[in-house]
């Protein structure tokens, strides 16, 4: 079975520059997350969906950032504009909650670096 | 408060030695689920456990342990024989089932594991 899929998987980008990542969730997950990790803060949920609705968007740093999720196999995480102090690690993850099944597994993550 | 502590950022062992890595955690919630990961160095987060709060039975998984302690809010993680190939950064998670649907994770210890 295919798990949570995302593209690129390395990005370098220029101060200013729009960038967009993307993320497929395992087939028939409900529940979409967008994490990030840096060395400094860890891992950060920033935003998460629930039948491609935004649920939880407290995380998300600034209103640089948007997310969308169109439809259950696709969302994206849009910066704009980019600045380096958005340089790090995005992790994409997927789950089904129902009963007792809840756990999250993670797409391989996107590098970003913007310069 | 919600939190998770992983005290030991780094540990080193040679191979075919047994290491524990410790988590602890804060919760008020009397449900709630705990996780355990692996990044290795390529980078992906890896799903290794999933433990309901009210199941504090200790699981085997092949050279992997867990020890689950409600009275302590622990949830350590044993390598027994460790390998080279153990060698990564292991985060210990925490999901409340109060709130919005998040999980809060550990800082991660990273374990060396030397030849």
């Amino acid at each position: 079975d295919a798990g949570v899929i995302q593209s690129p998987r390395h990005e370098v980008t220029e101060m200013g520059q729009e960038v967009t990542l993307r993320c497929k969730p395992i087939s028939g997950h409900d529940y979409l997350f967008w994490y990030r990790q840096t060395m400094m803060r860890g891992l950060e949920l920033l935003i998460y969906f629930n039948n491609n609705v935004p649920i939880d968007d407290s995380g998300m740093p600034e209103d640089r950032f948007s997310a969308k999720m169109p439809n259950a196999s696709f969302s994206t995480l849009k910066i704009q504009p980019s600045e380096p102090r958005d340089s790090a690690v995005y992790f994409c993850a997927s789950s089904w909650l129902p009963g007792t099944t809840d756990t999250q597994y993670f797409g391989p993550g996107t590098r970003l670096t913007v310069l | 408060a919600q939190k998770v502590t992983q005290a030991q950022t780094e540990i080193s062992v040679v191979e075919k030695e047994d290491v524990t890595l410790d988590c602890v955690y804060e919760t008020r919630d009397t449900t709630y689920y705990l996780f355990w990961y692996k990044q290795p160095p390529s980078g992906e987060l890896v799903f290794l456990i999933r433990r309901n709060s009210f199941d504090e039975q200790n699981e085997i998984s092949g050279r992997y342990s867990w020890n689950f302690q409600k009275s302590t809010s622990s949830f350590n993680f044993t390598i027994t024989a460790s390998q080279v190939v153990d060698s990564a950064v292991y985060f210990c998670a925490l999901r409340p089932t109060s709130g919005t649907y998040k999980y809060i994770f550990g800082t991660g210890t990273r374990l060396k594991v030397l030849a």
